[in-house]
């Protein structure tokens, strides 16, 4: 199975941050790379997928990057609807797995 | 729009069994293929299960396999999850969800979840 590892596993920042998240996968996944964010009490929400792609309706301050084992999520400005839980995903093969999470919390 | 309204879930022992099930609308549930992701209260996520949109060849994680069943419905617009054998680990939040269209691996509409908790 292919092990994804996400972090920071917690980050405190302030809104107008730019904050990065990184996961590395155990093995190559080429851009095969999914990144959710959840909310408490939520369902999670796609955010990007195929590494860098901007799902519909997802603000522009959101961009991800990376490929093979190393990827990054970047919000550029942290805004106040952005303090959440995020997730990797690794979609390239079954089964499917995610990062342990990273929370975002306010500074 | 897409949705997905998971029910089913329940207070089960610990060796029992539960089927859930979502109810899908809003989109062409005949083509997409469908996932199962569950979450353990305070935990990440983990995916459980795929169906493609045939229902031929599906895909469980090592810690559901053989005690686990996806199956769908397509003249109905439903997904279930059929869990035998329980166990105090598969105490969970599921949520069902739905593949992109041209790359199913990738889970794309989440449904709100519905709670299983294994306990005596």
């Amino acid at each position: 199975d292919i092990q994804m590892t996400q972090s920071p596993s917690t980050l405190s920042a302030s809104v107008g941050d730019r904050v990065t998240i990184t996961c590395r996968a155990s093995l190559s996944i080429s851009t095969w790379l999914a990144w959710y964010q959840q909310k408490p009490g939520k369902a999670p929400k796609l955010l990007i997928y195929k590494a860098s792609r901007l799902e519909s309706g997802v603000p522009s301050r959101f961009s991800g990057s990376g490929s093979g084992t190393q990827f990054t999520l970047t919000i550029s400005s942290l805004q106040p609807d952005d303090f959440a839980t995020y997730y990797c995903q690794q979609c390239n093969s079954y089964p499917l797995t995610f990062g342990g999470g990273t929370k975002v919390e306010i500074k | 729009q897409v949705q997905l309204v998971e029910s089913g879930g329940d207070v089960v022992q610990p060796g029992g069994s539960l089927r859930l099930s979502c109810a899908a609308s809003g989109f062409s549930f005949i083509t997409y293929g469908m996932h199962w992701v569950r979450q353990a209260p305070g935990k990440g996520l983990e995916w459980v299960t795929f169906i493609p949109y045939d229902g031929i060849n599906k895909y469980y994680a090592d810690s559901v396999k053989g005690r686990f069943t996806i199956s769908r419905d397509n003249s109905k617009n439903t997904l279930y999850l059929q869990m035998n054998s329980l166990r105090r680990e598969d105490t969970a939040v599921y949520y069902c969800a739905t593949g992109l269209l041209e790359m199913a691996t990738i889970v794309d509409h989440w449904g709100q979840g519905t709670l299983v908790t294994v306990s005596s």
